[in-house]
């Protein structure tokens, strides 16, 4: 049911720095919607981490950045540390569903 | 502090009805959507559908439209998601969450319910 379009996986070694895309159409992202990204740990809900495309809640390391352009987002994080690995997921208003769509999932691993 | 507290996990049979809660707290209830997300065992988050709790306007995603009620209980800031059948397929977590503003995502989102459907 995904209506975004986000890579399964990436990976990195601690210090590097990842980047995951988020690619979705004219009835989200490329309509001047928000995207929202969220960090989901094993076993845990997800929580916010970018919002309203760059926006980081208080408590999140600026190590996380987003950043929007066209039909496409990205999530950059930066100085990749072991407690990052976790899926990653990306999500938008769609006017066409009149709802939220998400993307896949992209799950990190720190090498 | 803005929470979103669940009821706990169930299991039911095939064919068993349920309903499961999210009590919100910290905020104005009737001022922010509230929506519910479905995540299957290993795989990703699926939007199931929403509600204005001012008014108890609902929307859903055609993949759950006919299959699940969402609610609203104003008096004690509480949403619910129930089933009238539950089949297998509906193993799941069952997360709520409130949206940013309305037609956008979320920036809170429950603990999660795990419903387990098994015979």
């Amino acid at each position: 049911q995904s209506m975004l379009t986000q890579p399964p996986s990436a990976s990195g070694t601690p210090g590097q720095t990842v980047t995951i895309s988020c690619s979705g159409s004219s009835s989200n992202i490329g309509h001047d919607k928000d995207v929202f990204w969220y960090q989901q740990l094993p076993g845990s809900a997800p929580k916010l981490l970018i919002y309203r495309n760059k926006q980081r809640p208080s408590g999140v390391p600026d190590r996380f950045s987003g950043s929007k352009s066209g039909a496409t987002a990205s999530l950059v994080i930066s100085g990749l540390r072991s407690e990052d690995e976790a899926d990653y997921s990306c999500a938008s208003w769609d006017d066409s569903l009149s709802g939220v769509v998400f993307g896949g999932g992209t799950k990190l691993t720190v090498l | 502090e803005v929470q979103l507290v669940q009821s706990g996990a169930e299991v039911k049979k095939p064919g068993e009805s349920l309903r499961i809660s999210c009590k919100s707290s910290g905020y104005t209830f009737t001022n922010y959507w509230l929506s519910w997300v479905r995540q299957m065992p290993g795989k990703g988050l699926e939007w199931m559908g929403r509600i204005d709790p001012s008014d108890s306007y609902t929307n859903y995603s055609p993949s759950f439209q006919g299959h699940v009620t969402i609610s609203v209980d104003k008096s004690i800031n509480t949403a619910y998601l129930q089933w009238s059948s539950l089949k297998a397929s509906d193993t799941a977590i069952f997360y709520c969450a409130r949206h940013d503003l309305a037609t956008r995502p979320f920036d809170y989102w429950g603990q999660g319910t795990l419903v387990t459907v098994s015979s």
